[in-house]
């Protein structure tokens, strides 16, 4: 897997919006981006994959660069409940059977 | 709807014990995986498996043992436990492979080693 560079850690206030930003310098024409978000005492949940340009769903936004050599996962208007760890992943598709995470970046919300 | 099931929760062993933590998922999923976590770390892959029958070491497979003899089910033995062994371990499965697809996750078994 392609090795991926977080921030340790970040701090937010609720109602702001929150960018996460990983690198993956060495990111294979095949890969694709995931993160998963983890909540304290809980399992990793997925939340949003992509390849290129850029990917929405309900939860949140995933910006990735043309040279796709970092990426971006917004979260819009965050809450106290968005206090968690967020992984960033990626992986050769269909070429690699583990699933590796990094350390994370742990987010902080305050009121 | 229940997706992957941890059993135990929770349990606490004596050092030399040995214990069978038990992951099911009803998802008809090939890939399955056990992980461990520390207080304040990241995941780190134990064992995985890539379908019935089938079983691979991950990054810390040391002092564990895995089957994996039906689809559903995905065994992690410890055969003689260590305190260094007292963590998280958290079962997950996937449709596909690697982080290409979207792996589900228990709900975690909180083990700890005296």
């Amino acid at each position: 897997l392609a090795k991926t560079t977080q921030p340790i850690s970040m701090d937010s206030y609720e109602g702001q919006e929150v960018n996460i930003t990983c690198s993956h310098n060495n990111i294979a024409t095949n890969d694709y981006i995931t993160w998963y978000q983890q909540f304290p005492s809980q399992g990793p949940r997925f939340i949003i994959q992509g390849y290129k340009t850029k990917v929405t769903n309900e939860v949140a936004s995933l910006f990735i660069p043309a040279d796709r050599k970092s990426s971006t996962l917004s979260l819009p208007r965050v809450s106290l409940s968005d206090t968690a760890v967020y992984y960033c992943l990626v992986g050769v598709a269909y070429n690699t059977d583990k699933l590796i995470f990094g350390t994370g970046t742990r987010l902080q919300v305050f009121p | 709807n229940a997706g992957v099931t941890q059993t135990p929760k929770f349990r606490v062993l004596k050092t030399g014990q040995s214990m069978t933590l038990l992951c099911a998922q009803d998802m008809n999923h090939e890939y399955m995986y056990w992980y461990r976590q520390d207080p304040g770390m990241g995941l780190r892959l134990i064992h995985y498996s890539v379908g019935e029958g089938t079983t691979a070491k991950g990054e810390v497979p040391d002092g564990y043992n895995v089957s994996r003899l039906k689809k559903q089910n995905f065994l992690l033995g410890l055969e003689s436990a260590a305190p260094s062994q007292t963590s998280v371990y958290f079962c997950a499965s996937s449709a596909g492979r690697g982080s290409s697809t979207e792996a589900f996750f228990g709900q975690g078994t909180r083990l700890t080693v005296v």
